[in-house]
């Protein structure tokens, strides 16, 4: 099993959709846990952090189920600019590692 | 505000020629510094990592290796290159108390 697993998609949507990612994670220690979002032939970006309570930043929310040990990232009203690869990343507990999911792309069509 | 910068952008080497990528980071003082590979379709890897000046943790064996000569500046090399160090290799700087690390533009090298 992966550490970080992602399906890696593509999600075709519609703008103005909205569209959902999951992200599930092998080791129940992991501490911390992130979005970054990457476009093509660019160096990853972070996006958000995502904390235990939930966190929302604009169109985009972010949620944490421990029990479960998943993530999920929630983008309302896409836009063209949206198209890109959302990459869940994960701090397992060991030091100060951060673990990629192999990422999800988004395309997002007018 | 801190930026970090890599160079070169592109490289295209022939097998078995040597390596030097280099990695800067200005605003910050005593960072982690990270080498990850992404090769083509793939997730992020990790090479190396360094909590200060000489200091280097190597987590992937292979023929690539790494340096620290200097607080802010981190060098990934090799002796000789295989087809399989193709790829695209960004540094990665960490935010002291915070496990958030915050990348270079990376430099994408094809082995021909």
């Amino acid at each position: 099993r992966k550490e970080v697993e992602q399906d890696p998609g593509p999600f075709n949507v519609p703008e103005g959709a909205t569209v959902a990612f999951n992200c599930t994670y092998s080791n129940s220690a992991s501490q911390s846990f992130f979005w970054y979002r990457q476009d093509c032939r660019k160096e990853p970006k972070l996006l958000m952090s995502v904390y235990s309570s939930g966190n929302e930043d604009g169109r985009f929310t972010a949620q944490l189920n421990r029990a479960s040990q998943y993530i999920s990232l929630l983008i309302r009203d896409s836009k063209l600019s949206d198209s890109a690869t959302y990459l869940c990343v994960v701090n397992m507990g060991a030091g100060n590692m951060l673990t990629f999911g192999g990422g999800t792309r988004l395309m997002v069509k007018p | 505000s801190q930026t970090i910068h890599q160079w070169p952008a592109t490289l295209v080497q022939p097998v078995g020629s040597p390596l030097s990528l280099e990695c800067t980071v200005e605003g910050t003082s005593n960072p982690n510094l990270y080498w990850y590979r992404q090769a083509a379709g793939r997730g992020l890897q990790l090479l190396f990592y360094s909590v200060g000046i000489g200091q280097i943790s190597s987590e992937v064996p292979q023929n690539l290796s790494a340096s620290r000569p200097q607080d802010r500046q981190f060098i990934l090399s090799s002796k000789k290159l295989l087809l399989s160090d193709s790829g695209f290799y960004l540094c990665a700087w960490r935010v002291h108390l915070s496990y958030e690390q915050y990348f270079g533009p990376g430099t994408r090298l094809t082995v021909t």
